[in-house]
């Protein structure tokens, strides 16, 4: 397992402004995703946080937007840009365990939600 | 495309009474199933996952989990709720290597009544 800790644990924003969201791991993991998970949807994939190199985004996330950091192996940050109400979410950072025999499984930090005025 | 319905926005039960909520999925190749919980100002925590082997899975806090591979479901089940489980729980597939790239349902938000 692993414990995930995410700073800060919610932030009320003007629009226009930007926050950076942090996820602090309490070991060294190879991959780190970041979620969004808007009011009363299901969770999305923003991108997979690579140690190293250049976020990997889904389909309709682009860097300009939702700069990530991933400067070692244990934290991640996601900044959020230029912000909307529309980005008004809780947005979580998870972590992949990998077992034995591909029994691997993602662990989720608490999340940190975000209310853009 | 790969996808997962729950088809249950809200349940109510009453607290000791049985559940079952529902998952269908849509993947061709075989499924890596979970089941996540995420209580009220939570994140998600796994309850149970299935990969291969008994398509009966325990979990933790007494749910169980069945995967059906003619029916494409992986429903949950607890024998008798508690007030502690009432939560938004999510039903999801990994795409690639078990759990590196996962799709979730829309979740089905459970109300227990005392």
């Amino acid at each position: 397992s692993a414990v995930i800790s995410q700073k800060p644990s919610r932030d009320i924003c003007q629009r226009g402004t930007s926050l950076t969201i942090q996820c602090q791991v309490d070991s060294q993991v190879t991959m780190m995703f970041w979620y969004r998970q808007q009011p009363g949807q299901s969770l999305t994939l923003i991108a997979t946080a690579n140690q190293g190199s250049e976020a990997t985004y889904e389909s309709g996330f682009v860097i300009d937007k939702f700069p990530i950091s991933r400067p070692n192996l244990t934290f991640s940050t996601l900044t959020v840009s230029n912000m909307s109400p529309e980005d008004s979410s809780i947005y979580l950072c998870s972590v992949l365990i990998l077992g034995t025999s591909g029994t691997n499984e993602q662990f989720f930090g608490p999340g940190t939600r975000l209310t853009v005025l | 495309a790969q996808s997962v319905t729950q088809p249950d926005i809200h349940i109510t039960v009453s607290e000791g009474a049985s559940l079952e909520l529902r998952c269908n999925y849509s993947y061709g190749a075989t499924p890596y199933l979970f089941w996540y919980v995420q209580s009220p100002g939570q994140g998600l925590q796994l309850l149970l996952k299935y990969f291969s082997g008994d398509t009966l899975v325990q979990g933790i806090k007494g749910f169980e989990a069945e995967f059906k591979r003619s029916q494409s479901s992986f429903n949950l089940r607890k024998p008798s709720v508690h007030w502690s489980d009432a939560a938004e729980y999510f039903c999801a597939v990994g795409l690639i290597q078990g759990a590196q790239k996962l799709v979730f349902g829309q979740g089905t938000r459970l109300t227990i009544n005392p």
